[in-house]
């Protein structure tokens, strides 16, 4: 079975700080991994994918992830946050063998103190 | 919300009674699906579609049925709700790439909050 953790219910920094916002994965083989952000009242927006290929992977409003097969982990980071940032990120994971369902974290809620 | 509207936003409804969801796309991908969030469990698949016609359960599909007549549209019933069903439900709209591999993200339209008495 597929699964995807992201151990922090809650994570909050100071505007301009470094964020991460943690996730890990545990499915055998070679997952596809996905970043989500969902503002309040709103759907789910993508943010990036990892497919294959070079294990950083840049996406959307300066947002940028590493695949880590070692560790099993595809943290999310962003340099320097802003408030707006605020929000609720997901993590989800899919597998070819399960027809690329989504398995999604339980989310993390990033609060950026001004 | 990339083409995707869900109806209505906004529900009450009574133990007992049926609730038809709609989820219409403009986007004309062929992947539709069905989910609900839930405080500590992020978002769960209900049910998918592959096309007209062609759909699939997912993690938590009892007591939902769904229907695809047209590519557009993808209804998401429930026979008779329950308090269990009170909800955020989100209908997603994905496309597999070219080659048939369908690792594409999914787009997300704007939930449709369900509050069963």
């Amino acid at each position: 079975a597929q699964s995807v953790a992201q151990p922090e219910d809650q994570v909050n920094v100071a505007e301009g700080n470094p964020l991460t916002v943690k996730c890990t994965y545990s499915v055998s083989g070679n997952p596809y991994l996905f970043w989500y952000v969902q503002y309040p009242n709103r759907g789910l927006q993508f943010l990036l994918k990892y497919i294959t290929g070079d294990n950083l992977v840049k996406g959307s409003y300066g947002f940028e992830a590493e695949f880590n097969k070692s560790q099993t982990s595809f943290h999310l980071k962003k340099p320097s946050a802003l408030v707006s940032d605020s929000a609720l990120y997901f993590c989800a994971v899919s597998y070819p063998s399960n027809d690329y369902k989504l398995s999604f974290g339980a989310g993390t809620t990033v609060t950026v103190r001004a | 919300d990339a083409g995707i509207t869900q109806s209505p936003r906004h529900k009450v409804t009574e133990t007992g009674t049926p609730v038809t969801l709609r989820c219409h796309q403009t986007e004309n991908h062929r992947y539709m699906y069905w989910y609900r969030q839930d405080p500590g469990h992020g978002l769960r698949l209900i049910h998918y579609s592959y096309g007209v016609k062609d759909t699939d359960k997912g993690e938590v599909s009892d007591g939902y049925s769904v229907s695809r007549s047209k590519t557009e549209d993808f209804l998401l019933t429930l026979e008779s709700a329950t308090s269990s069903q009170t909800s955020v439900y989100f209908c997603a709209i994905s496309e597999p790439l070219s080659g048939g591999e369908h690792n594409n993200e999914q787009f997300f339209g704007p939930g449709t909050r369900l509050t069963v008495l």
